[in-house]
């Protein structure tokens, strides 16, 4: 049973454009959200959190969306750039509960930047 | 500087034999998980552990096995019984209360 969901195995965007990167959930337990980027052959590093008490968290050209009602939410990246090619992951924490921060991630996206 | 060390980064191994892979971390966390990545299957983890001496099962926990002697280690052994092996596995840990993991670089194994 996937719980964390991203439809989309692949995206390429042109260079310059906005990047919009989808993830849906099932587990209404979930109140909190992480974007991970993974290069090839290396650890999935960091990108922007946002908890389920916001809608919106900005980071940069990192702005991460999220719609309760429909266990959604989405990655913005504007402007897009080369570098920003990559695998991204979507996960999931019900850590509100403490000692369950573990994190169910999606199956990835990966995101191609089109010079 | 902290982070977190997997070791080897590539791993070979015959059928029918256990191999044990390295987690070390110096970044003073308490938590450390093992996940294992298939091509269009994402993360899924496979043991986790919140303190010394403790560690629970994962999603796809079987045919393989851990332990936490020290804060520092989190070693993963894939035993014979694992019937697909050959993955990417990748460890991570996260101070308790917080979500962010750290990961490390992860290590490729193969059964050959």
């Amino acid at each position: 049973d996937q719980q964390v969901k991203q439809n989309s195995p692949s995206l390429s965007v042109q260079e310059g454009r906005i990047s919009i990167l989808n993830c849906d959930y099932t587990n209404s337990m979930f109140d909190y959200f992480l974007w991970y980027k993974k290069y090839p052959a290396e650890g999935p590093t960091f990108l922007i959190s946002i908890s389920s008490i916001k809608d919106k968290n900005e980071d940069g050209r990192f702005t991460v969306f999220l719609n309760k009602s429909a266990k959604h939410l989405s990655l913005h990246i504007v402007p897009s750039q080369p570098g920003d090619s990559a695998v991204y992951f979507c996960a999931a924490s019900a850590g509100s509960n403490f000692g369950n921060e573990k994190l169910t991630f999606g199956t990835g996206t990966r995101l191609t930047i089109i010079p | 500087d902290g982070g977190i060390t997997q070791s080897p980064k590539y791993l070979f191994r015959k059928e029918g034999q256990n191999v044990t892979l390295s987690c070390e971390q110096n970044l003073n966390h308490d938590a450390m998980y093992w996940y294992r990545q298939d091509p269009g299957q994402g993360l899924r983890l496979i043991y986790y552990s919140q303190i010394v001496n403790d560690f629970q099962k994962g999603d796809i926990a079987e045919g393989y096995s851990v332990s936490r002697e020290k804060k520092e280690s989190f070693p993963l052994t894939v035993t014979s019984a694992q019937k697909n092996p050959t993955a990417f596995y990748l460890c991570a840990s996260s101070i308790r209360g917080n979500y962010g993991y750290t990961f490390g670089s992860g290590t490729r194994l193969t059964v050959v």
